[in-house]
C-alpha cells in the first residue's frame, strides 16, 4: 500500500524557468495539501484541492504559482519563472473523504533548488 | 494566517531524559495532531486526539488534547537520540459550513539529544 509519492525528490532550475512537482495521493484518498517549508522554519500551508477542485488557496502567492487536481493522474504544483526565494521543500499530503478525514499523510518532499 | 504557540522552540537534552512540549491556542479545536519530521523526511503522525480530555501513548509517547480543547501537550519518556527531530502540532477548528479541513500549524519544537 503506497504512501503519498512526490517527484522529483530534487530539482534544480535557474532563475526564469519553470518548476513541476508531483504528487500522487495514497490510494483512496480524494483531498491533497501542498505545504512550503523553509530550512529551519515550520510548515506553510499553500493550497488544499479535491478532484478537479480548489478547495482553499489562500496560501499561494497570487503570481507565478498554481496547483491542480485533475481527475485522472497526480497533483501538480507550478511555479512559473522561479527565482531565488522558491528554494524551498514543498511537501504533498493527502487525506481521505470521509471518516476521521482531517488526519494528513505526507510524502518525502520535493526540495527546489534555484540558482 | 492563523498560527499555533508551539514551545518550547527548540530543546537539547541527554539521553534518557523526559521531554515535555505543548501547543496553545486562542480558539476551540475539535482535533488535536503531533507529528515528527526527521531531517530530509516528510512529517510522521504520531498521536492524533479528537475528544477533550483524551490522553494517548503510542510507545513512549503520550499526548493529552486539553480539557479547554485550547491546548494539547506531548511527553516523551527515557529519550533516546533517534528521537531526533522537529515535532509538530497541528489542530483544526470546528467545521464551517464550507466543510475547509485545512489544519492549522505550531511552528515546531526542535529536539536534539546528547547520547
Amino acid at each position: 500500500n503506497a504512501g503519498v509519492m512526490q517527484n522529483p525528490r530534487h530539482l534544480v532550475r535557474r532563475r526564469g524557468q519553470e518548476a513541476r512537482l508531483r504528487c500522487s495521493p495514497m490510494k483512496g484518498h480524494s483531498h491533497v495539501y501542498w505545504y512550503r517549508q523553509l530550512p529551519e522554519e515550520g510548515l506553510k500551508f499553500m493550497v488544499y484541492l479535491q478532484k478537479e477542485n480548489i478547495i482553499d488557496e489562500s496560501g499561494m502567492p497570487k503570481e507565478r504559482f498554481s496547483a491542480e487536481f485533475p481527475k485522472e493522474g497526480p497533483s501538480i504544483l507550478r511555479i512559473q519563472q522561479v527565482v531565488r526565494g522558491d528554494s524551498a521543500a514543498y511537501f504533498c499530503a493527502s487525506s481521505p473523504q470521509g471518516g476521521r478525514a482531517n488526519v494528513l499523510t505526507f510524502g518525502a518532499g520535493s526540495r527546489l533548488t534555484v540558482l | 494566517g492563523q498560527q499555533l504557540n508551539q514551545s518550547p522552540q527548540s530543546m537539547f537534552i541527554q539521553e534518557g531524559e523526559d521531554v515535555s512540549m505543548n501547543c496553545t491556542s486562542s480558539s476551540i479545536f475539535n482535533t488535536w495532531l503531533w507529528y515528527k519530521q526527521e531531517p530530509g523526511e516528510g512529517p510522521v503522525l504520531l498521536i492524533a486526539l479528537y475528544k477533550a480530555g483524551e490522553l494517548t501513548s503510542n510507545g513512549r509517547l503520550t499526548a493529552q488534547f486539553g480539557i479547554t480543547r485550547k491546548d494539547s501537550f506531548l511527553n516523551i519518556s527515557a529519550s533516546i537520540p533517534s528521537d531526533v527531530g522537529i515535532y509538530f502540532c497541528a489542530g483544526q477548528l470546528p467545521l464551517p459550513a464550507g466543510n475547509n479541513r485545512k489544519l492549522i500549524w505550531g511552528l515546531g519544537t526542535s529536539l536534539a539529544v546528547n547520547p
